[in-house]
């Protein structure tokens, strides 16, 4: 089972920040999270992942809480391409599981 | 290019009959994945190999059996085909279990039963 929680759905407007929330409450200390995202029709794209630390890369930033319960991923500039599912995974090996994610709509 | 390949990218098929999804990928990675999405978009991981050996089977039909004949490829053959296993599926691969640098997707074979 996704030790995960994220909204169903959020909206985001074209050239802002879209913060996508993600709950894991109980994850232990040696999972990782990781962010994947799926576009229509697409396989699941791995944007970023971190422990403990915050983490930045061309995709994405990641923001961890200190006591790793939650985090947030932010797309610092949307485009309508960011249209996707956005997978919050908690992973230290063996299987990566899927929840539901959250659909991101970027509108113009 | 780099990538993870998958051959058919879509396949429609009877009931009953036997088909193989193939699997490449040319990361130099040693683990490979397959995983299934259903209508309902959950993508649900079906089987791993990690440099040929089969180290995750999750609790699929034994009409499904995958094949690594080396670690750049793995195969998912489907026996006695039935409605329900339509759905995409995808291949995956990663170096180690982890992944540092996450899974790389394939971008599907789309499965159609009739």
């Amino acid at each position: 089972d996704a030790k995960t929680t994220q909204p169903p759905s959020m909206d985001c407007a074209e050239g802002r920040a879209a913060n996508l929330p993600c709950n894991h409450s109980t994850i232990s200390g040696n999972e990782y999270v990781y962010w994947y995202r799926q576009i229509h029709s697409q396989g699941p794209q791995y944007i970023i992942h971190g422990l403990k630390n915050n983490e930045t890369n061309e995709m994405a930033s990641l923001i961890i809480t200190e006591d790793r319960k939650s985090s947030t991923l932010i797309l610092p500039h949307a485009t309508l391409r960011d249209t996707a599912v956005y997978y919050c995974i908690a992973h230290q090996g063996g299987k990566l599981i899927f929840g539901q994610g959250t659909e991101l709509s970027v509108k113009p | 290019d780099t990538a993870v390949s998958q051959t058919p990218k879509y396949l429609v098929t009877q009931m009953g009959n036997d088909k193989s999804i193939k699997c490449e990928q040319n990361l130099g990675h040693d683990t490979m994945y397959w995983y299934k999405q259903d209508s309902k978009k959950f993508l649900k991981i079906m089987f791993s190999y990690n440099n040929k050996e089969l180290i995750i089977n999750e609790t699929v039909p034994n009409r499904f059996s995958p094949k690594s004949p080396d670690k750049a490829h793995l195969n998912l053959h489907i026996n006695s085909l039935e409605l329900g296993d339509s759905a995409v599926y995808f291949c995956a691969s990663s170096q180690g279990r982890v992944g540092n640098y996450g899974y790389t997707f394939g971008s599907g074979t789309r499965l159609t039963v009739v």
